[in-house]
């Protein structure tokens, strides 16, 4: 089905380890973005992607690393995870005009102990 | 830069009540608007938009008028069911280094009591 889609879903891990959030959409859109959600900060953009190996920074991208080699895909790595980065993370598409919406994934809840 | 400020929650209603969320923004140039909604446990959809000044965005009863001069994209609707309870995001786009980004307020909290 054509859509974004996010895995895992939910993640347990410990402090020093590496994860790596998936992110997949099937609309073939140019711009791709990952978010953290936290109580009291809404949303807040970590990195994203303009096109296949085209990346920048967002608001908040210490401790993360991001790629593109696929339009469809924009995996987020945390490379030695701390407590400060549990969180909800949220991947959007959009075809990156400024009339389109961003289309979000359902999420990943990320508890790092 | 460009910045997105709405009403902080929670906001508590009862069914068939009025609802108004009030949003205000800073940016440059003419963005397009965004009120996206999230319900429990699912990421963001987009509920309505409005793309240039004057435009009235509107979905499933909701209603926002994109208003230039007063910097505001206010959500209303009229008569709110239980199953509106959810968080609503107010949010522009921002172009910055000629990438398209949002830029989102922190959220609203909705709950509707039957």
């Amino acid at each position: 089905d054509a859509g974004i889609t996010q895995s895992p879903r939910y993640k347990i891990t410990e402090t020093g380890r590496q994860v790596t959030l998936m992110c997949h959409q099937t609309w073939s859109h140019s711009y791709m973005f990952w978010y953290r959600q936290d109580l009291g900060h809404g949303l807040r953009l970590i990195y994203y992607s303009a096109a296949a190996d085209i990346t920048d920074k967002g608001e908040v991208p210490d401790g993360y690393v991001v790629s593109r080699s696929k339009t469809e895909n924009f995996p987020l790595t945390l490379e030695s995870a701390t407590r400060s980065q549990t969180s909800v993370y949220f991947c959007a598409s959009s075809p990156g005009y400024s009339n389109q919406p961003q289309h979000f994934g359902d999420g990943t809840r990320l508890s790092i102990l | 830069g460009n910045s997105v400020t709405q009403m902080e929650g929670p906001v508590t209603l009862s069914e068939e009540a009025f609802l108004t969320i009030n949003c205000t923004y800073t940016a440059t140039g003419y963005p397009s608007l965004f009120w996206y909604v999230q319900y429990p446990g699912e990421g963001l959809q987009l509920l309505l938009k409005a793309t240039k000044a004057d435009d009235k965005g509107s979905n499933k009863g909701f209603e926002a008028t994109y208003r230039k001069e007063t910097t505001s994209f206010h959500l209303e609707k009229g008569s709110v069911q239980v199953s509106d309870s959810a968080v609503y995001f107010c949010a522009l786009s921002s172009q910055q280094g000629g990438s398209e980004k949002l830029v989102f307020g922190k959220g609203t909290k909705l709950t509707v009591n039957p």
